[in-house]
């Protein structure tokens, strides 16, 4: 079954106690992308992946980092979480079109809600 | 930066009437996406729209890209409870890499 799984799906920690949460897809997709959802605010992109060894920031990167290493791998590290890092987080693939371009569909995980003490 | 934006943020509608949402990017875009995220679910995809006034059909649902591509419109017809949700608009521009959702618009169906 094509999916994106994301581990943890719940965590609670303490500020300040790196966390890492991980993402993979099975779909071979070359786009790679995360987001956190807070209220009244909708999806903001935190960073994304063009293909593997490609990141690049979104529109919240700061306090968060990624790799790509694998294709179907795009975990986020929070390396000294705080509390305005509580949320909620998806991350989502997509295959690239024609002219590598993201105009394709997105496919997203389950979400991870995360709470920062 | 580029923005989008959506409205109403939320509508409560009588089963049976119909609801509209509207969303707006204050710079041009390559094409846009709408989402619908359950209550307690992950956004999934609805439809893409590339074409300047472009009109697509989905059963009761109808998706509108405006003539400028810098708006775009989501209405359903006869609402049902299924229909409960909120509906994100989600703009490309041309730069091809980034994505930007709305804040979306969040509907309750009473039945």
């Amino acid at each position: 079954e094509a999916q994106v799984t994301q581990n943890p799906r719940y965590l609670i920690t303490v500020t300040g106690k790196k966390l890492t949460v991980t993402c993979s897809q099975n779909m071979n997709h070359e786009y790679m992308s995360w987001y956190r959802q807070d209220p009244g605010l909708g999806l903001r992109q935190i960073y994304y992946s063009m293909n593997v060894e490609v990141t690049d920031k979104g529109d919240v990167p700061e306090g968060y980092k990624v790799s790509r290493k694998e294709k179907r791998n795009f975990p986020l590290i929070l390396e000294s979480p705080s509390p305005n890092q509580t949320s909620l987080y998806f991350c989502a693939s997509s295959p690239l079109g024609l002219a590598g371009q993201v105009d394709e569909t997105q496919y997203f995980g389950p979400g991870t809600r995360l709470l920062v003490l | 930066g580029q923005q989008v934006m959506q409205i109403p943020q939320y509508q409560h509608v009588q089963e049976g009437e119909d609801f509209t949402t509207y969303c707006n990017s204050s710079t041009t875009l390559s094409n846009i996406q709408w989402y619908k995220q359950r209550p307690g679910g992950h956004p999934v995809f609805l439809i893409q729209l590339v074409k300047s006034g472009e009109v697509k059909k989905q059963k009761r649902l109808t998706f509108q890209f405006g003539e400028a591509k810098k708006n775009s419109s989501l209405h359903i017809t006869a609402t049902q409870t299924t229909d409960v949700g909120t509906y994100f608009c989600a703009g490309l521009k041309t730069s091809y890499d980034k994505v930007i959702f709305g804040p979306g618009t969040s509907l309750s169906v009473i039945p």
